[in-house]
């Protein structure tokens, strides 16, 4: 089926780190691929997406990359900041078949920075 | 723009009570979902809505109703609440053309005992 595994957490790191997070799909049909964020209290917010192989989603100093070799779409931060401190989620969309509509989210990782 | 709003943001309810949870936008986005997050679980989608009138089951649709009769509102129906429903309930939205770009409300957080 079609499915999405992320890292499991929690994550913690100190401010200015390096972060990734994994994320690896199934590789069936020709999927977008999306990080999403929720933070503490609220709902999710679409952070990045790719929707074809290697294509770069960016936003907010977060980087992914989708790689159809490795089937995977790793979040990247190069230096985390405590309002990073959030749930990440990575997600997939079908773009053929009868689950079309449908988003698969990954089980979410949380991540804490610390100052 | 409200975008989706939710409520109640929190409830109680006893097993075997039934309630709707309600779920509305003004963005006039064609399609609508529910979820419900479990720690561990991420989120699973329950129904969701292409536009009024059509409706369609997601990964766990069982014990929940919805129905779509205007554009812009998506109320879930719990018809005989249990203590596995406890969970946090999340409304979403999009337009037709950018369904992976989905507007979430802040969330329902349920209990049943």
């Amino acid at each position: 089926g079609n499915s999405v595994t992320q890292m499991e957490g929690p994550v913690t790191l100190s401010e200015e780190a390096f972060l990734t997070i994994n994320c690896t799909y199934t590789a069936t049909g020709y999927p977008s691929l999306f990080w999403y964020v929720q933070y503490p209290g609220e709902g999710l917010q679409l952070l990045l997406k790719a929707t074809k192989a290697d294509d770069k989603g960016s936003n907010k100093g977060f980087e992914a990359t989708y790689r159809k070799e490795t089937t995977s779409f790793h979040l990247e931060k190069g230096s985390v900041q405590v309002s990073d401190s959030a749930v990440y989620f990575c997600a997939r969309r079908n773009k053929s078949g009868g689950s079309n509509y449908k988003l698969t989210f990954g089980k979410g990782t949380l991540l804490t920075v610390n100052p | 723009n409200a975008g989706v709003t939710q409520t109640p943001k929190f409830q109680v309810l006893k097993t075997g009570q039934s309630m709707t949870l309600q779920c509305a936008q003004d963005m006039n986005h064609e399609y609508m979902s529910w979820y419900r997050q479990d720690p561990g679980m991420g989120l699973r989608l329950i129904h969701y809505s292409v536009g009024a009138g059509i409706t369609d089951q997601g990964e766990v649709p069982n014990g929940y109703n919805v129905s779509r009769s205007t554009t812009e509102d998506f109320p879930l129906r719990l018809l005989s609440a249990a203590p596995s429903q406890t969970s946090v309930y999340f409304c979403a939205s999009s337009t037709g053309t950018a369904i992976y770009e989905q507007y979430f409300g802040p969330g329902t957080r349920l209990t049943v005992t």
